[in-house]
């Protein structure tokens, strides 16, 4: 069935430093790719998406590319601050707007 | 602006005892749904509703009950609950157009079943 693999976290790094977390996908078909954020204590809130192949999502310095090949969505970020700390979940989605397919999730750790 | 509002955030229940997590959202949204997660499984889909009027199971459903009466409002009802359902439990609801997969979180709430 259609699922997503995140690298295991924690992943701990200093301020300033730069993050990748690994997110790959088994899906029948093309799906539409999601970061998902979870601060301590909240509900996870959209951090950004991509919908097809080559698209390259973005948003308060993360990215993400859509990559058919590999079948991965990567999350990237050029500089890490202590308040990106929290847990990041990729998820996919079909043209069925009716379910999300979660990752495990990573959680980061960025200390000054 | 509330979003969506979960109630309670922690609960401690006794195997066999029954509770209601309750869920309310005041964006009009005509999706709601139900998740738990639960360490190294990231969050699965308990169930969900589009509509008034309207639910179906999502991917982990057994031992859960959901009704939906109106658009603001989606319990989800534990019937005799089992150490198994010791969880953090989340509430979601976004709009259902095709192509919009934004959901919008509650803070979960934290159920212990001992």
């Amino acid at each position: 069935g259609d699922s997503v693999t995140q690298m295991e976290g924690p992943v701990t790094l200093s301020e300033e430093a730069f993050l990748t977390i690994n997110c790959t996908y088994t899906a029948t078909g093309y799906p539409s790719l999601f970061w998902y954020v979870q601060y301590p204590g909240e509900g996870l809130q959209l951090l950004l998406k991509a919908t097809k192949a080559d698209d390259k999502g973005s948003n308060k310095g993360f990215e993400a590319t859509y990559r058919k090949e590999t079948t991965s969505f990567h999350l990237e970020k050029g500089s890490v601050q202590v308040s990106d700390s929290a847990v990041y979940f990729c998820a996919l989605s079909f043209n069925q707007p009716r379910k999300l397919i979660f990752g495990a999730g990573t959680r980061l750790a960025v200390h000054p | 602006n509330a979003g969506v509002t979960q109630t309670p955030k922690f609960q401690v229940l006794k195997t066999g005892q029954s509770m209601t997590l309750q869920c309310a959202q005041d964006m009009n949204h005509e999706y709601m749904s139900w998740y738990r997660q639960d360490p190294g499984m990231g969050l699965r889909l308990i169930h969900y509703s589009v509509g008034a009027g309207i639910t179906d199971q999502g991917e982990v459903p057994n031992g859960y009950n959901v009704s939906r009466s109106t658009t603001e409002d989606f319990p989800l009802r534990l019937l005799s609950a089992a150490p198994s359902q010791t969880s953090v439990y989340f509430c979601a609801s976004k709009t259902d157009r095709v192509g919009n997969e934004k959901l919008f979180f509650g803070s979960g709430t934290q159920l212990s079943v001992l």
